[in-house]
């Protein structure tokens, strides 16, 4: 398997589930993040890990926990979130993290929060 | 005022059209500038990247940079129906804690 890898495609949830988002990189990157896609609206980065280290919080609030157990592995854990939380949630990777890296999406995690 | 400003559309045009599509932006610390196309139910890919000012071609696409306008454009020549997706410009700084800023999209449909 090449490229940025996301599971699960689509996730539908209770405002009081707990769940997880998983991110798997097969490109030999260093630095790997978060991102929120809303209707309408840029892109929003959530959160950022550099060589497993998180190094950018994006004021996001305390119901997404990210973990980064190693340089290819991000998971996105998730509880008691709100139906604005709704959204295609992607990871992506770059070799390192700023000086105009270029970034590899994967396809993309559809969450609806009931 | 928004960082990044781009069309949101819809933009429909005929297959074998050029297609021109553009952001501005007002922060001149901007010196990478990229086009990433999203299909529907898809992550975005890579379609262009520029350093600074000039133009690119890469096939059927050229991007160009006006930083002296803050101004950049990607154009699509004889557009395809599988170029029908959404293109969404962003750029950065470069420093080493930089970030990407992204336009909120434009959607683009090319009809047969």
């Amino acid at each position: 398997e090449t490229g940025v890898t996301q599971t699960p495609r689509h996730l539908v949830m209770g405002m009081t589930n707990k769940k997880s988002l998983k991110c798997e990189q097969h490109l030999g990157h260093n630095a790997m993040y978060w991102y929120k896609q809303s209707a309408k609206k840029p892109l929003e980065l959530m959160f950022v890990y550099s060589l497993e280290e998180r190094v950018e919080n994006n004021s996001v609030p305390s119901r997404f926990s990210p973990e980064c157990p190693n340089s290819s592995h991000l998971f996105l854990h998730l509880h008691t979130l709100q139906p604005e939380d709704s959204a295609l949630y992607l990871c992506a990777s770059s070799p390192q993290q700023g000086r105009g890296e270029k970034l590899f999406f994967g396809s993309g995690t559809q969450l609806s929060v009931l | 005022q928004k960082e990044v400003e781009q069309d949101p559309g819809p933009l429909s045009v005929p297959e074998g059209a050029i297609v021109s599509l553009n952001c501005t932006y007002s922060n001149s610390a901007f010196q990478y500038f990229m086009w990433y196309r999203q299909y529907s139910r898809k992550g975005p890919e890579l379609l262009m990247y520029t350093y600074s000012s000039g133009n690119k071609e890469d096939g059927r696409f050229t991007a160009q940079v006006d930083k002296s306008s803050k101004y950049i454009s990607l154009f699509i020549r004889d557009s395809q129906p599988s170029d029908s997706a959404t293109y969404l410009c962003a750029m950065t700084a470069g420093g080493t804690a930089s970030k990407l800023t992204f336009g909120t999209g434009t959607r683009l449909q090319v009809t047969l």
